[in-house]
């Protein structure tokens, strides 16, 4: 059962062009939803969240865009840059029993900026 | 801060042999989980711990086992390698789970069973 349903799996995209990655998720009851950034050989990085009460956030190049009625967001990347090429996962927070909040994880975008 | 720590970088073991993945992190964060991650399947969870003393499963437990003395280490083990383990493992840890929860991952183990 995949709780989080993330695409595309792959994205590629020029400098200076917007890349979008979209995910949708089942449980209502998740609180958080963080997107992480990964380089090749490196662990995961937070690289911007935002929570249910919020249509919008934007950390520079990088917005999240939150639909709660649909279960859906999305992340943007505004003016891509080659440095940008990285692997993105989103990810959405539920509780499990006994109140520990674990997220669950998208399979993963594979993002490649064309210089 | 070193932040999450985790040796070894890379394993080779054969079928039916054993071994520990060291993690560690200098934060002190209460909480700490081991994902693996396999290509094009996102980070799935195998156990986590919200303190020293207490850990639970997470999404595929089979075949490993943990322990929590320490708020500092979460070692994974895995008895009797089987080349479904082949993966890349990461530990990761957060203050807590709830409030921002903003998870630190290490750098992560390559391991190979053949």
């Amino acid at each position: 059962q995949q709780q989080v349903k993330q695409s595309p799996q792959s994205l590629i995209v020029q400098k200076g062009g917007i890349s979008i990655i979209n995910c949708a998720y089942e449980n209502t009851a998740f609180d958080y939803f963080p997107w992480y950034q990964q380089f090749p050989g490196k662990g995961p990085a937070l690289l911007i969240a935002i929570r249910p009460d919020v249509s919008e956030k934007k950390e520079g190049r990088f917005t999240i865009s939150f639909n709660k009625s649909a279960k859906q967001f999305s992340l943007h990347i505004m003016d891509s840059q080659p440095g940008d090429s990285a692997t993105y996962f989103c990810a959405a927070r539920g509780v499990r029993a006994g109140g520990s909040y674990i997220p669950t994880f998208g399979r993963g975008t594979s993002l490649i900026v064309h210089p | 801060n070193a932040g999450v720590t985790q040796t070894p970088k890379f394993r080779i073991l054969k079928i039916g042999q054993s071994m520990t993945l060291q993690c560690a992190q200098d934060m002190n964060h209460n909480y700490m989980y081991w994902y693996r991650q396999d290509p094009g399947m996102g980070l799935k969870l195998i156990y986590y711990s919200v303190g020293a003393g207490i850990t639970d499963k997470g999404e595929v437990p089979n075949g490993y086992n943990v322990s929590r003395s320490t708020t500092e280490d979460f070692p994974l083990r895995l008895e009797l390698a089987a080349p479904s383990q082949t993966s890349v493992y990461f530990c990761a840890s957060s203050y807590s789970s709830g409030g921002a929860g903003e998870q630190f991952f290490g750098p992560g183990t390559r391991l190979t069973v053949l």
